[in-house]
């Protein structure tokens, strides 16, 4: 079956712009969570959907907001792009059942 | 709070040699569950093993064994016989209870552990 798929799978900005990921999760799953992966900072989480509801929220700042839709797919939206935004972003859709997490493979964002 | 430790940093090993991840966690939860993922080049991370922290048994899956210990708050990775294509950044993670006393459906990574087969 078709995995976690994340588009685009690289991107550029300039500082100042803002940029939506879009994320597909395997098709029954109706958890879709976010990670920003960075060398400084490793693996963070951002947030998680369900059913379109936010369940909860990692440490960042406003300017990471997403959404989730009907169909399950979701988006995440950085705005007014820093440098530090520049990192590897992964999806990951779950069953809430006994298994575990299944990731996409990631959009590298660079920010210039 | 959640924590996770992966005090090693990176490993290198030959082919067929045995390595051993360490992993450490910290949660006030007495109901948790325990994740290994592997991240080739490519970038995605590979689901290996999801333990529930009330199932204490280890397990074996071919050359991989993970080896759970409530008592230190360890979860192990153990390889046996590795070979090139083990070599990948390993992570462990955590995910602990929510309010609801479910899952807070956030998982807590630790750093990794770069490991490298060499021929």
């Amino acid at each position: 079956k078709a995995g976690v798929t994340q588009t685009p799978r690289y991107l550029i900005k300039t500082r100042g712009q803002q940029v939506t990921l879009s994320c597909s999760p395997i098709s029954g799953h109706r958890s879709v969570s976010w990670y920003q992966q960075t060398p400084g900072q490793g693996l963070q989480f951002l947030f998680e959907y369900f059913s379109e509801t936010q369940r909860n929220k990692g440490n960042f700042p406003g300017r990471f907001s997403g959404r989730q839709f009907s169909n399950s797919r979701s988006e995440m939206n950085v705005s007014t792009l820093e440098l530090g935004d520049s990192a590897l972003y992964l999806c990951a859709s779950w069953t809430g059942g006994l298994d575990g997490y299944t990731f996409g493979s990631g959009t590298r964002l660079t920010v210039v | 709070a959640q924590k996770v430790t992966q005090a090693q940093t990176e490993i290198s090993v030959v082919e067929k040699e045995d390595v051993t991840l360490d992993c450490v966690y910290e949660t006030r939860d007495t109901t948790y569950y325990l994740f290994w993922y592997k991240q080739p080049p490519s970038g995605e991370l590979v689901f290996l093993i999801r333990r529930n922290s009330f199932d204490e048994q280890n397990e074996i899956s071919g050359r991989y064994s993970w080896n759970f210990q409530k008592s230190t708050s360890s979860f192990n990775f153990t390889i046996t016989a590795s070979q090139v294509v083990d070599s990948a950044v390993y992570f462990c993670a955590l995910s602990d209870q929510g309010i609801s006393g479910g899952s807070n459906y956030k998982l807590t990574f630790g750093k990794g552990t770069l490991l490298t087969v060499n021929p």
